[in-house]
């Protein structure tokens, strides 16, 4: 069974630092890789999908990395803001035609002013 | 467009009462997603749906939770009879298949608490 696990659980940095967040998974046999923003109270916003061919991914100052071998992504943050400060989700879809996404639980997010 | 719609958003319920949840997907999506979210375990899948069909169930809790998908702009999700268990958040999410675009887009959410 598919685990992902995301490290730190809460992360707390001043405005304009870069930052990394990890993510790991246990079965590297994935169709893509994405990640999602959770805003409290709402639901998730995809951020950016890796497809198990593609190394990284970039949307403006976030940029994300897959290593299927190893079964890791990481999420880079460049110049944060307090606008960035949310809870921010990896998921991955299996392989072998299945569709559902197994998620990390998260780590949550807070840019100080 | 309007996204994902649910409702309602939130719902407190009594132990063994009935509760449905509703789900309109985003129009010309085809595939229709439940999931559940709570502390402890974080997101996980339920079920979901490819041209209304059900695929894989096997997120299901148990025989109390049953899900439909009549037509493909409207799906339920049904427990009965609820447990104060069965609290958490409830989303929707739906996204198109396509040679070029795999994003699940989700619903705000449908808060259920039951006492």
């Amino acid at each position: 069974k598919q685990e992902v696990t995301q490290i730190p659980a809460a992360l707390s940095v001043p405005e304009g630092e870069n930052l990394v967040l990890n993510c790991s998974f246990t079965d590297s046999a994935i169709y893509n890789l994405q990640w999602f923003r959770q805003d409290p109270g709402k639901g998730l916003t995809s951020l950016l999908l890796i497809q198990s061919s593609q190394r990284e991914q970039t949307s403006g100052r976030l940029n994300a990395s897959l290593d299927k071998s190893s079964g890791r992504s990481t999420l880079y943050i460049a110049a944060s803001q307090p606008g960035d400060s949310a809870t921010y989700l990896c998921a991955v879809r299996p392989g072998g035609g299945a569709d559902g996404l197994t998620f990390g639980k998260g780590t949550h997010l807070i840019i100080q002013p | 467009d309007a996204g994902v719609i649910q409702s309602p958003r939130h719902e407190v319920t009594e132990m063994g009462q009935e509760v449905t949840l509703r789900c309109k997907p985003i129009s010309g999506h085809n595939s229709l997603f439940w999931y559940r979210q709570t502390m402890m375990r974080g997101l996980e899948l339920l079920i979901y749906f490819n041209n209304n069909v059900p695929i894989d169930d096997s997120g299901m809790p148990e025989d109390r939770f049953s899900a439909k998908m009549p037509n493909a702009s409207f799906s339920t999700l049904k427990i009965q009879p609820s447990e104060p268990r069965d609290s958490a958040v409830y989303f929707c999410a739906s996204k198109r298949t396509s040679a070029y675009t795999d994003t699940q887009y989700f619903g705000p959410g449908t808060r259920l608490t039951v006492l």
